[in-house]
């Protein structure tokens, strides 16, 4: 089981391009959430998708926007970037949400570096 | 102010020494919460999580929640160099579908 894939690894981009970030889920798993974590703090949700469709987001503008595909992975794109985009982008992976809380597995993140 | 506070460390021990790392938060929603590990360059993992309030242990780890307090804990007895990683508390509202609410981290460094 290769686990939470996620790519490329680092990407270094300018202010005002565009950014796609790509997440493979855990086997098994059909939900995918993404995250932003700046250096030195805990990461913050972005949105998780289910279903090809975003069923939550978090605190994040529309320049942020997201797709499923139907074999559950997962894109992440960021248009006109900013300088505090740069961040790590972590892919998480769980079970369709039931109300119970499952395990949600983390992929080893998208190094972003926007000059 | 942030829903949910950690002390950010940077936090250095001697290895065999008891390790403390807290968590504060302001929403009285949170039901679920977690304790992940995250090692430099990798993504977090989980360690533990607890349903509303009392304590979970498994092995050297033991996590304690007080609802009352909004207070959360967790607990490394017997530290050893391969604990030393970034800890980060997480929580949940019930029901959200597994929106977490991270707090910032604690650098942990167990000294050999």
């Amino acid at each position: 089981d290769a686990g939470v894939t996620q790519s490329p690894t680092h990407l270094i981009k300018t202010r005002g391009q565009q950014v796609t970030l790509r997440c493979s889920p855990k086997s098994g798993h059909d939900t995918v959430s993404w995250y932003q974590q700046a250096l030195g703090q805990g990461p913050q949700f972005i949105f998780q998708y289910y279903e090809e469709e975003e069923r939550q987001r978090g605190n994040f503008p529309d320049r942020f926007s997201g797709h499923q595909f139907p074999n559950y992975s997962s894109e992440l794109n960021v248009n006109a970037l900013l300088l505090g985009d740069s961040a790590l982008y972590l892919c998480a992976s769980s079970l369709a949400p039931t109300g119970v809380v499952n395990e949600q597995f983390f992929g080893p993140g998208t190094r972003l570096t926007v000059l | 102010q942030k829903e949910v506070e950690q002390d950010p460390g940077p936090l250095s021990v001697p290895e065999g020494a008891i390790v403390s790392l807290n968590c504060t938060y302001s929403n009285s929603a949170f039901q679920y919460f977690m304790w992940y590990r995250q090692y430099s360059r990798k993504g977090p993992e989980l360690l533990m999580y607890t349903y509303s309030s009392g304590n979970k242990e498994d092995g050297r780890f033991t996590a304690q929640v007080d609802k009352s307090s909004k207070y959360i804990s967790l607990f490394i007895r017997d530290s050893q160099p391969s604990d030393s990683a970034t800890y980060l508390c997480a929580m949940t509202v019930s029901g959200s579908a597994r929106q977490l609410t991270f707090g910032s981290g604690t650098q942990l460094t167990v000294l050999p």
